[in-house]
C-alpha cells in the first residue's frame, strides 16, 4: 500500500531559527515528490518538486532533499519567518496516482 | 492568470440535509480533483476527472457523494444526505495533465469549509 508519513506532526520554533521536516514514503513506482505549503484557510501551494535524479533543490529559504534509495525526503527552512507558519504537506506521485502525507504543522513564534 | 475558484467558502447544514459545492478550474486544465481534508489531516482524494470522464473515484462514498463535470470545465460535488463526519474542508484542484513523469502540478482552490451539525 502506498503511504507517505511525515514527522514531526507539529513543531514550534522561534523566528530566525532553522528547522527540518521529514517525509518517508513507500510509493512505487516513484515519479516525483512535491512539498506543498498550506496556510490556514487556504489551499496548498507547491514549493518544490523532486524527481528521481534530483538530490536537492532550493526555493528561496526552502531546501528540499531526496534520497530515492531510502525513500526519504526532507524540507529545510532557513532563517524562519512568522509567515512560514503553516502546514507543510509531502505529496508523492506514482505512475498516475498521488499520495498525500498528513502534514507537519509549523508555528513560528516571535 | 486566475486561480481555481470555489464556492461557497463556508457552509453550515444540519445532518441529513443536502449540500453542493462548485469549482471552476484554471482555464485549459484538463484534470480536476476533489479532495476532503479533515482537520489536522492531509487531503484525501475523493474523485479525479480527466476532461469530463472519471479517472478515479475509488474513495468516493458513492451512497451519499456524487460529482459531475458535464462540459469538462466546471464541476460540482454533492453530498446527500450529509452526516456529522462529513464536516471538513473540500478542496478542488486542477492540473494540466495526468500522465507522464512530468510536473503536473496541482493548483488548489481556497476550499469550502463544511460544518454539519
Amino acid at each position: 500500500k502506498n503511504q507517505v508519513e511525515q514527522s514531526p506532526q507539529s513543531l514550534i520554533i522561534l523566528e530566525g531559527k532553522n528547522c527540518t521536516l521529514q517525509c518517508n514514503y513507500t510509493v512505487s513506482p516513484f515519479s516525483n515528490l512535491r512539498w506543498y505549503k498550506q496556510d490556514t484557510g487556504r489551499g496548498p501551494v507547491s514549493l518544490t518538486i523532486m524527481t528521481f535524479s534530483e538530490n536537492t533543490k532550493s526555493n528561496g529559504r526552502y531546501t528540499a532533499t531526496l534520497d530515492a534509495d531510502t525513500k526519504q525526503s526532507s524540507l529545510h527552512i532557513t532563517a524562519s519567518q512568522l509567515s512560514d507558519s503553516a502546514s507543510y504537506i509531502c505529496v508523492v506521485k506514482g505512475y498516475q496516482k498521488v499520495t498525500f502525507g498528513t502534514g507537519t504543522k509549523l508555528q513560528v513564534i516571535p | 492568470e486566475a486561480g481555481v475558484a470555489q464556492s461557497p467558502r463556508y457552509k453550515i447544514i444540519e445532518k441529513r440535509q443536502s449540500v453542493a459545492f462548485w469549482c471552476n478550474p484554471i482555464s485549459g486544465h484538463a484534470t480536476l480533483y476533489w479532495y476532503q481534508q479533515i482537520l489536522g489531516q492531509g487531503p484525501k482524494l475523493l474523485i479525479q476527472f480527466q476532461n469530463n470522464g472519471v479517472v478515479d473515484d475509488s474513495q468516493l462514498p458513492k451512497d451519499r457523494f456524487s460529482a459531475e463535470r458535464l462540459k469538462g470545465v466546471d464541476s460540482t460535488l454533492k453530498i446527500q444526505p450529509a452526516k456529522l463526519e462529513d464536516s471538513a474542508v473540500y478542496l478542488c484542484a486542477s492540473s494540466l495533465a495526468i500522465r507522464g513523469r512530468g510536473g503536473n502540478e496541482q493548483f488548489f482552490g481556497p476550499g469550502t469549509r463544511l460544518t454539519v451539525l
